[in-house]
């Protein structure tokens, strides 16, 4: 069985803070992993994605996440946030060849 | 390239009135996929599509609720009758496979009074 946990629902950040926000999967089979951003009022978009090669991806924004399979993780990170990076933020798994699953999301709120 | 679209993008209906969602996937994609989002029970994925035919359809939540993809560019979700428990945001997305990255639609927003 597959799941994905976001392990905060609400992280609060100042203005050009650096922001980790964690996903941890459990898998029995090799894993794509997504993270997709939703702001207010709008669908969700891809921030970006992990299928194979480097576990350091970069996404779009400045954003970048590092994918730890010993750890079953793959958290997102930015080093210096800004206001317009207040959104909701989804960890997705997809094991290969199948559906998606995502986490019940982190709402981030940079504080000015 | 045009994205997932959906419409309508707001829909206020009474309770017990049929309602249609509609959503056009990205040309050339063969899955689809309804979520339904909600404060209570976050992104559920309702239902999905491989090359038009049903593949799961365990997250609907009842009967009331149908799903249709009588062609490659369409596909429809129907609730009826609507209850105030469907209030929600509808959203359609579409890939080229099963496992590929997932497009959102923008969402169908739906008041059921």
């Amino acid at each position: 069985a597959q799941s994905v946990t976001q392990l905060d629902s609400q992280v609060p950040v100042f203005e050009e803070a650096p922001v980790e926000l964690r996903c941890n999967y459990s898998s029995s089979v090799s894993v794509y992993l997504f993270w997709y951003v939703q702001y207010p009022n709008q669908g969700l978009q891809l921030l970006l994605k992990y299928l194979s090669g480097s576990t350091l991806v970069k996404g779009i924004n400045g954003f970048e996440a590092e994918f730890n399979k010993s750890q079953t993780s793959f958290h997102l990170r930015k080093p210096s946030v800004h206001i317009s990076d207040t959104a909701e933020y989804f960890c997705a798994v997809s094991p290969t060849g199948n559906q998606f699953y995502f986490g019940t999301g982190t709402s981030l709120t940079v504080i000015p | 390239d045009a994205g997932v679209i959906q419409s309508p993008r707001h829909e206020v209906t009474e309770m017990g009135q049929e309602v249609t969602l509609r959503c056009k996937p990205i040309s050339g994609h063969n899955s689809l996929f309804w979520y339904r989002q909600t404060m209570m029970r976050g992104l559920e994925l309702l239902i999905y599509f491989n090359n038009n035919v049903p593949i799961d359809d365990s997250g609907m939540p009842e009967d009331r609720f149908s799903a249709k993809m009588p062609n490659a560019s369409f596909s429809t979700l129907k609730i009826q009758p609507s209850e105030p428990r469907d209030s929600a945001v509808y959203f359609c997305a579409s890939s080229l496979f099963i496992g590929n990255t997932i497009y959102f639609g923008e969402g169908s927003w739906l008041t059921v009074v």
